[in-house]
């Protein structure tokens, strides 16, 4: 699976839009990147995934660069219960995919 | 709660004990994997199993671990004569294979000290 960049931390006002980045300039034609969340003493928590279209569903946005090489999660109105770490991950998908193979993360701290 | 779950939540142990963890998958799911988090650190892949065959291992899964998944159901992971250095958070998922998104569904964790 290829390597993913992202910056160890980031801080964002509540209310405010999230933008996480995220680098995969190695990814790919068959891997898709995925975005995990995990909150502080909790398993990772699934958030969303695509292959090259931009998609959004009810937890967050992804936009991804048309020569896919990067991508960025957006959260659309940040919470404090958004307080977590962002993993960003590229692998194959479908019934292909095995494990997971998580990088150091975002750490994001949404502030009041 | 149909979601993954671990127990114990919480193990103390001494250097050289055997420990043993036991999770429950979401119960149509066919997969089930078994990570390592340490503090600081994303999540470390150990194993996973299709069904009750076990189809890969990572190479920090020593001789010292076994996991079993004897029904296609639950798995168990022990851990023989525990070192300081397995102290961490044994996590465990789950997915079917089936679908679209092969989305891994995590439990809450066991977290392990060895004194």
């Amino acid at each position: 699976d290829a390597k993913t960049t992202q910056p160890p931390s980031m801080d964002c006002a509540e209310g405010r839009a999230a933008n996480l980045p995220c680098n995969h300039s190695t990814i790919s034609g068959n891997e898709y990147v995925y975005w995990y969340r995990q909150i502080h003493s909790q398993g990772p928590q699934y958030i969303i995934h695509g292959l090259k279209n931009n998609e959004t569903n009810e937890m967050a946005s992804l936009i991804i660069t048309e020569d896919r090489k990067s991508s960025t999660l957006i959260l659309p109105h940040a919470t404090l219960r958004d307080t977590a770490v962002y993993y960003c991950i590229v692998r194959v998908g479908g019934n292909a995919g095995n494990m997971l193979t998580f990088g150091g993360g975002t750490r994001l701290m949404v502030k009041p | 709660d149909t979601g993954v779950s671990q127990d114990p939540r919480h193990k103390i142990t001494k250097r050289g004990q055997n420990v043993t963890f036991r999770c429950d998958p979401i119960s149509e799911h066919n997969r089930l994997y078994w990570y390592r988090q340490t503090l600081g650190q994303g999540p470390e892949f150990l194993t996973y199993f299709q069904n009750e065959a076990q189809l890969e291992k990572s190479r920090l899964l020593s001789d010292r671990f076994s996991a079993e998944r004897p029904k296609g159901s639950f798995s168990t992971l022990e851990i023989q004569r525990t070192e300081q250095g397995d102290s961490a958070m044994y996590l465990c998922a789950s997915s079917f294979t089936s679908g679209k998104v092969n989305e891994q569904f995590f439990g809450p964790g066991t977290r392990l000290t060895v004194l």
